[in-house]
């Protein structure tokens, strides 16, 4: 079956500092991938997507590159700010899985001043 | 303003009490989603419609049931039958079903048990 597989967090940082959320996933057939950024108490929001091998999505300084050699979909940032802070969320569609999302368990952020 | 709106924002059910979640959405889409999320973890399909007057369970769909009688609306009721229903609760729409299309999630219903 279809899996997502995120660093373990919580992630904290400082302020400038790069952020690297690291996203591995196991799909048949040639998922999409999504990032997912979720505020305290809030829905979720869609960050940034990659629909095919070698896809770059981006958004907000935010970016991921769909690896398909490497079954992965890393986020990455190069100067994170206060306002980043939350919790970051990969996912995957593929076509056998009925247009469900399938979810990691979700990687929290905190980025000091 | 386009997007999904959930009512309540915190909901209270006492044991055996059924209640039901709303899930309204004006951006025109056919597909709507319920997901569960509990804490520390990702979110879990519980049902999914693709078009009105159809829907089709997801992974966890026991002791919930749904309804889909308009195109806008998508109504979750957590039965008495599911006995750990404290979660956070986000309702999803897509414009259709194919694989690249994106879901758009609602702000969400806390789910708490007296």
């Amino acid at each position: 079956g279809n899996s997502v597989t995120q660093m373990e967090g919580p992630v904290t940082l400082s302020e400038e500092a790069f952020l690297t959320i690291n996203c591995t996933y196991t799909a048949t057939g040639y998922p999409s991938l999504f990032w997912y950024v979720q505020y305290p108490g809030e829905g979720l929001q869609l960050l940034l997507k990659a629909t095919k091998a070698d896809d770059k999505g981006s958004n907000k300084g935010f970016e991921a590159t769909y690896r398909k050699e490497t079954t992965s979909f890393h986020l990455e940032k190069g100067s994170v700010q206060v306002s980043d802070s939350a919790v970051y969320f990969c996912a995957l569609r593929s076509g056998t899985s009925y247009g469900k999302l399938t979810f990691g368990q979700g990687t929290i952020l905190t980025v000091h001043p | 303003d386009g997007g999904i709106t959930q009512s309540p924002k915190y909901l209270f059910r006492k044991e055996g009490q059924n209640v039901t979640l709303s899930c309204e959405q004006n951006l025109n889409h056919d597909a709507m989603y319920w997901y569960r999320q509990d804490p520390g973890q990702g979110l879990r399909l519980i049902y999914y419609s693709q078009i009105v007057n159809d829907f089709q369970k997801g992974d966890i769909a026991e002791g919930y049931s749904v309804s889909r009688e308009k195109k806008e609306s998508f109504p979750l009721t957590v039965t008495s039958a599911q006995k750990n229903p404290t979660a956070f609760y986000l309702c999803a729409s897509s414009i259709g079903d194919s694989l690249q299309e994106t879901q758009y999630f609602g702000p969400g219903t806390r789910l708490l048990v007296l």
